[in-house]
């Protein structure tokens, strides 16, 4: 089956501080993958997306590369900010697993809380 | 655009009652709709998968009878907690796309379930 996994939280930066999450993933079919943020008391809102092996997703300042060769999606930003605060959670869709039947299923990975001082 | 809501974001209800949630899709047509639970400090597990005029799909290990999803129209999914107890109160996140090709979700805000 499907599953993601993040570097363990919480991580804890000052401001303008380089930032890494890490991310892995397993499928079976030709995953799209995903960063979704969570704001303290919102809901989810996606981040960034790749849809294909090297295809780099970008927003905010934060990207990720789609790297096939070593299953990974690794969320990277420059420079944080204080409002950067939030729990990130990557995720995959596997839209053509179990003969295309999944609906766009989201599998995420555990999340992690980023914290960034001023 | 692309915005889903959730009703009532917060509700505290006794043992034993049943409480209905509702995901609504306010500016597009969603034939998919997802519920999800979350844990405190937890990743979401996805519960079950909707779609519009047909029955829902659990994921393994849901029971169907106690969370009760209806997909009634293209813009409203309720999730039914029926009989609830102390162990059923988490955090309910919905989600809704736009149709089978489609791979974004738009997530509504949760609701926050407490059984007492």
């Amino acid at each position: 089956g499907n599953s993601v996994t993040q570097m363990e939280g919480p991580v804890t930066l000052s401001e303008e501080a380089f930032l890494t999450i890490n991310c892995t993933y397993t499928a079976t079919g030709y995953p799209s993958l995903f960063w979704y943020v969570q704001y303290p008391g919102e809901g989810l809102q996606l981040l960034l997306k790749a849809t294909k092996a090297d295809d780099k997703g970008s927003n905010k300042g934060f990207e990720a590369t789609y790297r096939k060769e070593t299953t990974s999606f690794h969320l990277e930003k420059g420079s944080v900010q204080v409002s950067d605060s939030a729990v990130y959670f990557c995720a995959l869709s596997d839209l053509e697993g179990a003969g295309g039947t999944s609906y766009g299923k989201l599998t995420f990975g555990q999340g992690t809380i980023l914290t960034v001082h001023p | 655009g692309a915005v889903v809501s959730q009703h009532p974001s917060r509700v505290i209800c006794k043992s034993g009652t049943s409480v209905k949630i509702e995901c609504r899709s306010l500016d597009f047509q969603a034939t998919t709709m997802f519920w999800y639970r979350q844990f405190p400090k937890q990743s979401l597990m996805l519960m079950a998968t909707s779609n519009e005029g047909s029955k829902a799909t659990y994921e393994q290990g849901v029971e169907k009878d106690k969370f009760l999803i209806n997909h009634a129209s293209l813009t409203l999914s309720t999730l039914t907690v029926t009989s609830a107890h102390p162990e059923d109160s988490s955090f309910y996140i919905c989600s809704a796309k736009t149709g089978t090709g489609a791979y974004e979700q738009y997530f509504g805000p949760g609701t926050r379930l407490t059984v007492t």
